[in-house]
């Protein structure tokens, strides 16, 4: 148990479909992240978001849209994706900016397109 | 920029031997250092992280030292066991407004065989 919950944890769909992956942490942390890891790639920050304001947005396609209801709640919304897209996303949070503060990771959501 | 480089892998050691895993940093002011750990099929967890130079971070018989001087937070084990077989990421860690952001690197495949 990490703290940090993604579902679901395996995801096959095809280009055409619209899917969503949902993280939810609970650790009282005031900022979420969604990172890409793909194989032989390092891992690729794609959002951040910090009191449910996206602060951080790095050249990601539109296909991909994240939405922050809540400081406890993040999901990644799919739609028209490509079979590069293909990879394991991981959800993180952590509690503000202090020095050391740690970012916890969600076991990852492995998604497959088709 | 920020950048952090490790040692290529894949590492295949056998059980009990000495783990050396290299990691070096550039960074524009004073970053945290972590390494952090991801068993097959699962997310990343925290192994250890050090916020300043000369501190050590350990954590299951894990041990790294911030070297300023170096730029560089090599993870150790002395003593490495079927079960730490993983791979490993090294990352640095600035604040950002209210956020944490994680530069990672490539990260080390290690395996151990008993």
């Amino acid at each position: 148990e990490t703290g940090v919950t993604q579902t679901p944890r395996h995801l096959v769909m095809g280009m055409t479909n619209k899917k969503s992956l949902k993280c939810e942490q609970h650790l009282g942390h005031n900022a979420m992240y969604w990172y890409k890891q793909s194989a032989k790639k390092p891992l690729e920050l794609m959002f951040v978001y910090s009191l449910e304001e996206r602060v951080e947005n790095n050249s990601v396609p539109s296909r991909f849209s994240p939405e922050c209801p809540n400081s406890s709640h993040l999901f990644l919304h799919l739609h028209t994706l490509q079979p590069e897209d293909s990879a394991l996303y991981l959800c993180a949070s952590s509690q503000g900016p202090g020095v050391g503060n740690t970012i916890y990771f969600g076991e990852g959501s492995w998604l497959t397109v088709v | 920029g920020n950048s952090v480089t490790q040692m290529e892998g894949p590492v295949t050691l056998s059980e009990e031997a000495f783990l050396t895993i290299n990691c070096t940093y550039t960074a524009t002011g004073y970053p945290s250092l972590f390494w952090y750990v991801q068993y097959p099929g699962e997310g990343l967890q925290l192994l250890l992280k050090a916020t300043k130079a000369d501190d050590k971070g350990s954590n299951k018989g894990f041990e790294a030292t911030y070297r300023k001087e170096t730029t560089s937070f090599h993870l150790e084990k002395g003593s490495v066991q079927v079960s730490d077989s993983a791979v490993y990421f090294c990352a640095l860690g600035f604040s950002s407004g209210s956020a944490r952001q994680l530069t990672f690197g490539s990260g080390t495949q290690l395996t151990v065989l008993p």
